[in-house]
């Protein structure tokens, strides 16, 4: 089965700084890696999805991500934080089954600080 | 307004009664999903659907019941509910479920079991 891992339940940076959220994944297969974002009080909404195409995937926000296959990685990026970035940040994977039945990580918090 | 919403937003009931969660979509989307969310656990899939009258076991699947008569409409039943069960639940669906496509959550219901 595949599955995701999250480095960190929670990371902190101030406002203007570079964001890292790492995320590791196993598959035997392919993967379609995605990750969500969440913030208080809704549901989880798509920032960015790797789909096999290119391996650097540029999202919403300005986040990206690179996929890298020698390291089963696929860490989330943002060169510079704002306040409004603070949330919770979901990598998933995919199942090869051909439809989006995602396996989800545990979840990574982003606090910035002014 | 159009979307998937669920309802109810909060709901406390007690060991052993029946609860049951709804979960309805405006945009006829093919597949609706279950997942609960849970602290060190993420996101998991308790069960799916990929149309009227189709529906699969996810990874937690024991304890609840699901129907899908209509396209928009997927209720989730917790026919005796349990302390364990206690979390947050997200409905979410997608249109041919395809793992190009976006997935779009609901804004969860929270369920407390005492």
């Amino acid at each position: 089965a595949q599955s995701v891992t999250q480095l960190g339940s929670h990371v902190s940076v101030s406002e203007g700084a570079l964001v890292l959220l790492r995320c590791n994944y196993s598959s035997s297969v392919p993967p379609y890696l995605f990750w969500y974002v969440q913030y208080p009080n809704q549901g989880l909404q798509l920032l960015l999805k790797y789909t096999s195409a290119a391996t650097l995937v540029k999202g919403i926000n300005g986040f990206e991500a690179e996929f890298k296959k020698s390291e089963t990685s696929f860490h989330l990026t943002k060169p510079s934080a704002h306040m409004s970035d603070a949330a919770e940040y979901f990598c998933a994977v995919s199942e090869d089954t051909g439809f989006q039945k995602l396996v989800f990580g545990t979840g990574t918090r982003l606090l910035v600080s002014p | 307004d159009a979307g998937i919403t669920q309802s109810p937003r909060y709901k406390i009931t007690e060991t052993g009664r029946q609860v049951t969660l709804m979960c309805h979509q405006t945009w006829s989307h093919s597949y609706m999903f279950w997942y609960r969310q849970d602290l060190g656990h993420g996101l998991r899939l308790i069960y799916y659907s990929a149309a009227a009258d189709i529906t699969d076991k996810g990874e937690v699947p024991d304890g609840y019941v699901v129907s899908r008569s209509k396209t928009e409409n997927f209720p989730l039943t917790l026919e005796s509910a349990t302390r364990s069960q206690t979390s947050v639940y997200f409905c979410a669906s997608s249109d041919s479920g395809k793992l190009e496509e976006k997935l779009f959550f609901g804004s969860g219901t929270q369920l407390s079991v005492l």
